[in-house]
């Protein structure tokens, strides 16, 4: 079975904190993702990683940053967090290939205040 | 650009009325159509790939459809415990990326 771990399943920050929000995954997959989640918007992207230290910007990069030192951690940082950061963090793994499906963590319950 | 979009956004039924969620989209060439199902609180839960046209799969009381612009996940009897959002995502050809619609909220009543 896929697993795909994250730090918190709640996360309570005050406005202009640094935020790290943490991802594992057990599988040896290549590819990591990191998802905000909501309301009316449904799942947007905020970055991916291809392979160890590779990053790409998705759809809404903006506030937000990314590290990947090893292949099954990935983590997703807020450097000054903003109330409109309030939102579901997840994140999900899959292989590297055509066709090969996400796998998702639990997701992060973020609220700042 | 490519777009998912899922209606309706909420269902109510029955325990046992048979029903069909539909997932439209538009896309450079189609790499895959996914299915998640996501409980309140939770990550989404991979349900089924579909990569071509005519391509049908079925777990349990659940079957998806593909055809060249849209998907059917067609739930039949349902019970309480089916009740969840279900999402929809499709990948374009190149390209890692999965673009998601916004969901269906299917309630199932005893």
């Amino acid at each position: 079975d896929v697993k795909v771990t994250q730090s918190s399943r709640y996360l309570v920050k005050r406005t202009g904190e640094k935020v790290f929000l943490e991802c594992v995954q057990d599988m040896d997959h290549e590819n990591m993702f990191w998802y905000r989640q909501d309301p009316g918007l449904g799942l947007r992207l905020i970055y991916f990683s291809y392979d160890v230290k590779m990053k790409e910007k998705g759809d809404i990069p903006e506030g937000y940053s990314v590290s990947r030192e090893k292949k099954e951690r990935f983590s997703l940082i807020l450097e000054s967090a903003s109330t409109n950061q309030t939102s579901m963090y997840l994140c999900a793994s899959s292989l590297n290939g055509p066709q090969e499906t996400q796998y998702f963590g639990p997701g992060t319950r973020l609220l700042v205040l | 650009e490519d777009q998912v979009t899922q209606s309706p956004e909420a269902l109510r039924l029955q325990e046992g009325e048979s029903s069909s969620l539909n997932c439209s989209y538009t896309v450079s060439g189609l790499r895959g159509l996914f299915w998640y199902r996501q409980d309140p609180g939770k990550g989404p839960e991979f349900l089924f790939t579909l990569y071509s046209a005519g391509e049908e799969k079925e777990k349990e009381r659940l079957k998806a459809t593909l055809t060249k612009k849209e998907s059917f996940l067609h739930i039949t009897a349902p019970k309480p415990e089916d009740s969840a959002t279900y999402l929809c995502a499709v990948q374009a050809r190149y390209t890692d990326k999965l673009i998601f619609g916004t969901g269906t909220r299917l309630q199932v009543f005893p």
